[in-house]
């Protein structure tokens, strides 16, 4: 079955310090990728995605994420993280665009001054 | 602002009545998607459309229905009430027609309490 895992529940970084949020990915074929952030109380945003080409893809806020077929990984990264990152983040995949997007449960980031 | 608007809020139901939560999107979207996202578990899709008069059903659909009438607008229908079904619904709303390469809108959620 088609799923996108998220291994880590919770991380904490402090600011300044750098980001790696892990993703896997399990998929008959190249799916297409999403990073989306959750503030508290409010709905998901898109950060980057990735469907083909470069595997290295940049996102808003500063965040960038690395395709590797090898891993089937979709890590999203960030050299320095800031106070206003801590959220939840969700990795998730499709097959075809983003329709019926299948999310991973989520990694919720806290940044410690 | 151009985006998915949800409504209600917030609601607090009592076991067994019914209510509707309403997806309104100004984008011309072609799909539009309910979620429930509980602790630990992401989002889990409970309905989609694939356009005006189309519904079809995601991974947890039992206890709900949908309708898409108009194109700009999804709603998602409670018939009877249960604990089971307390959680934060997302309307969500990308692109359609052939190859879709973006991601989703999301609306900013109802959070639904049954008591």
């Amino acid at each position: 079955a088609q799923s996108v895992t998220q291994p880590d529940i919770h991380i904490t970084v402090s600011e300044g310090a750098s980001l790696e949020l892990r993703c896997n990915y399990s998929y008959g074929a190249t799916p297409y990728l999403f990073w989306y952030v959750q503030s508290p109380g409010q709905g998901l945003q898109l950060l980057l995605k990735y469907f083909s080409g470069d595997t290295l893809v940049q996102g808003i806020k500063g965040f960038e994420a690395e395709f590797k077929r090898s891993q089937s990984s979709f890590n999203l990264r960030k050299p320095s993280v800031h106070w206003s990152d801590a959220a939840e983040y969700f990795c998730a995949g499709a097959n075809t665009g983003g329709f019926k997007t299948i999310f991973g449960a989520g990694t919720r980031l806290f940044v410690k001054a | 602002n151009a985006g998915v608007t949800q409504t209600p809020k917030f609601r607090v139901l009592k076991t067994g009545q019914s209510m509707t939560l309403l997806c309104a999107q100004d984008m011309n979207h072609e799909y539009m998607y309910w979620y429930r996202q509980d602790p630990g578990m992401g989002l889990r899709l409970i309905h989609y459309s694939v356009g005006e008069g189309t519904t079809a059903k995601g991974e947890v659909p039992d206890g709900y229905n949908v309708s898409r009438l108009k194109k700009q607008n999804f709603l998602l229908g409670l018939e009877s009430a249960a604990p089971s079904q307390t959680s934060v619904y997302f309307c969500a709303s990308n692109g359609g027609g052939g190859q879709v390469t973006y991601g989703y809108t999301f609306g900013s959620g109802t959070r639904l309490t049954v008591v």
